[in-house]
């Protein structure tokens, strides 16, 4: 089975700190993981993939694999930040993909 | 490009009732996947389709049923709708069927009395 968790639920920072969202996954194959970020009122959509490895709108997540893990770093927020973050996972099962994702962490970047 | 379109944007029905929501992926993209999003439960899959075929289904009851086009347009029905069916459904689309990611639409708010 394949599992995501994100352990916090809201995150409170002020402008200008550093932003990490933790997420830890579980799942028996070699995973592909990704950021979503869903802000007020917009869509759900894709903000990095770690096949990708790269840095959108300042955020980089590493995937670590001894942890099990894909947290998503920021080194100094912005209130435009603000919004909601999912962390995914996709796998295959049975003769298809999906995506299973964490409960969300909502960050609120403070001015 | 247009991105994933979704119809109708909101809906309210009635317990019993069954309802059908459609969605028009990227134009090219192949795969549709079909996921539920409500405040208890998050997100959770429901089906994935790949040139016309389900390739994989969520843990939803029989009652959740979906269907892919030879055009890769999708729609899924619900049916004998209870309370707890009240959620936003979204639809996503991607190009290959693997491990890309999805672009997703604004999706149906589905409200059921």
């Amino acid at each position: 089975a394949q599992r995501v968790t994100q352990p916090e639920k809201l995150l409170s920072v002020f402008k200008g700190a550093p932003v990490e969202l933790k997420c830890n996954y579980s799942y028996s194959g070699s995973p592909e993981l990704f950021w979503y970020v869903q802000y007020s009122r917009q869509r759900l959509q894709l903000l990095l993939r770690h096949i990708s490895r790269e840095s959108i709108k300042g955020f980089t997540a590493d995937l670590n694999k001894g942890e099990t893990s894909f947290h998503l770093k920021k080194p100094f927020a912005q209130e435009e930040d603000s919004a909601m973050y999912y962390c995914a996972l996709s796998g295959m099962r049975n003769a298809g993909n999906m995506l299973t994702f964490g409960g969300g962490t909502r960050l609120m970047v403070k001015p | 490009k247009a991105g994933v379109t979704q119809t109708p944007r909101y809906l309210i029905k009635t317990r019993g009732q069954q309802v059908t929501l459609s969605c028009s992926p990227i134009s090219g993209h192949r795969s549709v996947s079909w996921y539920q999003q409500t405040p208890g439960q998050g997100l959770q899959f429901l089906f994935e389709y790949f040139s016309e075929t389900q390739r994989n289904k969520g843990n939803f009851p029989g009652r959740f049923s979906g269907r892919q086009f030879s055009n890769s347009r999708s729609e899924m029905n619900v049916s004998t709708l209870e309370l707890g069916d009240s959620a936003l459904y979204l639809c996503a689309s991607s190009a290959k069927q693997g491990n890309y990611g999805y672009t997703f639409g604004s999706g149906t708010r589905l409200t059921v009395v």
